[in-house]
């Protein structure tokens, strides 16, 4: 158990629908990343928070938007979904910001019919 | 062309075997790590490393920063090391954490 626990577990929706993933890192991590694994495209990193704030952002769609709270939990909005936002989203936290150990969650996983 | 590439794609083994997943970039890297995903899907941290050789058990793992190419070993190779093995870099600068995948070797050691 790595500490990171992420909901829901499973996802079916239709397209054009909007949904909200959620993550809380493992106590104590300031740093929450979204990563993003489809069978065609394997593991890409979407989006990174620091303590409350945006630090990096990689290939992130517009329709998809995320946010970290006070409480440091993490929300990933998808939404306009399309068949090809079908996929794996994993939740990872480290303490910092630095190249350090991630702590992945158990992923939500997403179909969209 | 990848920035992170991986060898094998697809790996089988017999019990017992000593395994070498391979793992090259092309980018200036602070670290490189190593994952395993489970076949149920979940994702650890096997390793990261910056420099030289680590060890956790009957795994290791090796860079050269110079060649730009890391390996993961794991001796003894057993069923339940069955996975898909992942080579992932962080970049320096301002964006260290995000990381870049290889697209994995999917490892099956038969009993």
């Amino acid at each position: 158990d790595s500490g990171v626990t992420q909901t829901p577990k499973h996802l079916i929706t239709a397209t054009g629908q909007r949904v909200t993933l959620r993550c809380s890192p493992r106590s104590g991590d300031l740093s929450v990343y979204w990563y993003q694994q489809s069978l065609d495209q394997g593991l890409q990193f979407l989006i990174q928070y620091y303590n409350g704030e945006e630090r990096a952002k990689g290939n992130i769609l517009e329709r998809f938007s995320a946010q970290q709270f006070p409480d440091l939990h993490s929300e990933l909005n998808l939404s306009s979904l399309e068949l090809g936002d079908s996929a794996l989203y994993f939740c990872a936290s480290s303490p910092q910001a630095a190249a350090e150990t991630q702590y992945f969650g158990p992923g939500t996983r997403l179909l969209v019919l | 062309k990848n920035e992170v590439e991986q060898s094998p794609q697809n790996l089988t083994a017999q019990e017992g075997e000593f395994i070498t997943i391979n793992c090259s970039y092309s980018v200036g890297i602070s670290a490189l790590h190593w994952l395993q995903q489970h076949p149920g899907g979940g994702i650890v941290s096997l390793f990261m490393l910056s420099s030289g050789k680590k060890k956790h058990g009957r795994l290791i793992a090796t860079i050269n920063i110079q060649e730009k190419h890391s390996s993961l070993h794991i001796t003894a190779s057993h069923p339940r090391d069955s996975a898909v093995y992942i080579c992932a870099v962080s970049r320096p600068g301002g964006s260290q954490g995000n990381l870049i995948f290889g697209k994995g070797t999917k490892l099956s050691v038969k009993p």
